[in-house]
């Protein structure tokens, strides 16, 4: 199983509070991803890195923001929380080559009262 | 724009066949295949390119035609172990991004 670690695992906030959530890796793979799943959308993309301080939007990315300052760690923060970004968020990570594969992490249970 | 999953759910028998279909409106350079299983993290299956041939994954099979912009994943002689939600998430030009699927919910009953 690829090294990936989410913390924290649950977490249980309320509106208007920031949040960040962690995803760490020990595959020393370049691209990181995060997303979120809710009920009917399946998997969503939020924000994505392809290398140290590169990071790009996803297709849900308002609301959020991410940060990459060593290749291990992907950071995640909701600057001010909602009840609409109440959801499980998984972190992903790649080798980014032809013909990649995502390695996904266990997910963070988020609720925002 | 998410590609369409169909269909949103299948029950099973073992033993049984199922075909899970994926469709994307935009041009296709991959097609990705994981399966979930509840409480869990996706599980990575199999990845179809552009240009290239049927994947296998023991009885678990896929096609992509790029013309139509489809891919289909097959069951074959289903085992209660393949329960789970199944997504399709494609790769267009842009590379290193996937846009999943709804999703399918697969049951096999015993």
């Amino acid at each position: 199983d690829a090294g990936i670690t989410q913390s924290p695992r649950h977490k249980v906030t309320e509106t208007g509070t920031p949040v960040t959530l962690r995803c760490h890796q020990t595959e020393n793979h370049r691209y990181m991803y995060w997303y979120r799943q809710d009920p009917g959308h399946g998997l969503r993309l939020i924000h994505y890195s392809y290398g140290v301080k590169d990071t790009d939007k996803g297709e849900v990315s308002d609301g959020y923001s991410v940060s990459r300052s060593k290749t291990e760690d992907f950071l995640l923060t909701l600057e001010s929380a909602t009840s609409s970004q109440t959801s499980v968020y998984f972190c992903a990570i790649s080798e980014g080559q032809e013909g990649f594969r995502q390695f996904f992490g266990p997910g963070t249970r988020l609720t925002v009262l | 724009q998410q590609p369409v999953q169909s269909p949103q759910a299948v029950i099973l028998r073992e033993g049984e066949d199922a075909v899970i279909n994926c469709s994307s409106s935009k041009a296709l350079y991959s097609v990705h295949w994981y399966r979930q299983k509840h409480g869990e993290a996706p599980v990575f299956l199999m990845i179809l390119l552009k240009g290239g041939e049927q994947k296998g994954h023991d009885k678990i099979s896929a096609s992509f035609n790029e013309k139509k912009q489809q891919s289909s994943l097959y069951l074959t002689a289903s085992q209660l172990s393949y329960s789970g939600t199944y997504f399709c998430g494609t790769e267009g030009a842009a590379g290193n991004k996937l846009t999943f699927g709804g999703g399918t919910r697969v049951l096999v009953k015993p």
